[in-house]
């Protein structure tokens, strides 16, 4: 079952514009939510995390959004440079056993120069 | 290094032949985790370990996987028989496993396998 969809495949922007992206999930008890990034031929490199008692995490250019009503979060990345390239993926779990951790199907940004 | 080893890094083999993957995961790290994800998809979670225990086994997709864990560090994977299905890149994580503790996983590179 998809606890937690991404259902955007793919996403282009140009550079120094503002890329969203967006995931969904459905299991209410999740409540520790983290972004992952992954280059080709590379293993995924967790990139930020949001708990839910927040509603959002800032590090440097990239800021994630929580909004547990909707069971939604995004991830911004803001200005987009042409390294932000990479296929993205949302993950959830419930933090008493953060060991059960699910994924998204992720999405693939392409930032143009 | 400090991160997550994966190998071999790639490896191809014919239809039915037996292929073992191994992950060596950070030190420390008692929790670790085998993930699968075919071309064009998502990371599909295959086995998860406490420890050298195996509580959640549910992902995998059928008798011919198996994996196993020593010494609360090396683990691996393996399968039998194996089928043109099952090419894919074969992804390792490992995580400090502390409960009530938010924690990331740290991912290997991955294994790609490709079957003929």
């Amino acid at each position: 079952d998809q606890q937690v969809k991404q259902n955007s495949p793919s996403l282009s922007v140009q550079e120094g514009r503002i890329s969203i992206l967006n995931c969904d999930y459905t299991n209410s008890m999740f409540d520790y939510f983290l972004w992952y990034k992954k280059y080709p031929a590379e293993g995924p490199t967790f990139l930020i995390s949001i708990s839910s008692i927040k509603d959002k995490n800032e590090d440097g250019r990239f800021t994630v959004f929580l909004n547990k009503s909707a069971k939604h979060l995004s991830l911004h990345i803001v200005p987009s440079q042409p390294g932000d390239s990479a296929v993205y993926f949302c993950a959830a779990s419930a933090g008493y056993n953060n060991n059960d951790m699910r994924f998204g199907a992720g999405t693939r940004l392409t930032v143009k120069p | 290094g400090a991160g997550v080893s994966q190998s071999p890094s790639n490896k191809v083999t014919e239809k039915g032949k037996d292929v073992e993957l191994r992950c060596d995961p950070i030190s420390g790290h008692t929790a670790l985790y085998w993930y699968r994800q075919r071309l064009g998809q998502g990371l599909e979670f295959l086995i998860y370990f406490q420890g050298n225990s195996a509580p959640d086994k549910s992902g995998l997709p059928s008798d011919r996987f198996s994996a196993e864990r020593t010494g609360e560090s090396v683990s691996t994977l393996t399968i039998q028989r194996t089928q043109q299905e099952d090419s894919a890149v074969y992804l390792c994580a490992s995580s400090s496993g502390a409960l009530y503790s938010n924690q990331p996983q740290h991912f290997g590179d991955g294994t790609r396998l490709s079957i003929l």
